[in-house]
């Protein structure tokens, strides 16, 4: 079936511009992620979603960052005023906690392949 | 920070088992084991998790101490595919996000 998608794959920019970043995730996936990973560094959680409300943006660096969720599907990351220090592949997850017998409960998040940004 | 220790690289012969080893002392009662990796340019993939019983699927095996502290996935066959960066990440499963640390670049060679 199909996978948690993004667009655009790719992003270049001017300093000082604002940029919109999508997520769409696998249907019927309630929770949904944004991590970031700068060149050569392990991936940085952003912020999470569950349905349409957000109860961790530990993550979000700057005030610069938001996103928002609408109709527990799509997700939109927008950072205004770019900066240099923006510039990294900015991915996205999806999960659907299943809850089993005995504990066992399941939540596996599935990326999508990221969008890469440039701030010139 | 990551609640994982791994090695930073590995090098595996093709064909051979991969055996990928992680340390993880503090890990709670609730917590699971997930192992991702990540291929270049692309998103992590999820590969397999358990709790505290070994675990197998069509990617990999999953053992875990009896203590918990420390578990090895298990590539039976590596092949060039699956020359990645393997992350060891422990969470509970009732959602959240994942802390990736800087986990084990494994190379699969000729």
């Amino acid at each position: 079936g199909a996978g948690v998608s993004q667009s655009p794959s790719n992003k270049v920019t001017e300093k000082g511009k604002d940029v919109e970043l999508r997520c769409d995730p696998i249907s019927g996936h309630t929770a949904l992620y944004w991590y970031r990973q700068s060149l050569g560094q392990g991936l940085e959680f952003l912020i999470y979603f569950q349905g349409n409300s957000a109860p961790d943006k530990s993550g979000l660096p700057s005030d610069r960052f938001s996103a928002e969720r609408t109709g527990g599907s799509v997700s939109t990351l927008t950072i205004q005023r770019t900066q240099q220090e923006d510039s990294a592949v900015y991915l996205c997850a999806s999960s659907l906690l299943l809850r089993l017998a005995g504990l066992r409960n399941q939540e596996t998040q599935y990326f999508g392949p990221g969008t890469r940004l440039l701030v010139l | 920070d990551a609640k994982t220790t791994q090695p930073p690289s590995m090098d595996c012969a093709e064909g051979r088992a991969a055996n990928l080893p992680c340390n993880h002392s503090t890990i709670s009662g609730n917590e699971y084991v997930y192992w991702y990796r990540q291929i270049h340019s692309q998103g992590p993939q999820y590969i397999i998790h358990g709790l505290k019983n070994n675990e197998t699927n069509e990617m990999a095996s999953l053992i875990i101490t009896e203590d918990r502290k420390s578990s090895t996935l298990i590539l039976p066959h590596a092949t060039l595919r699956d020359t990645a960066v393997y992350y060891c990440i422990v969470r509970v499963a009732e959602g959240g996000k994942l802390i990736f640390g800087q986990g084990t670049e494994l190379s699969v060679k000729p």
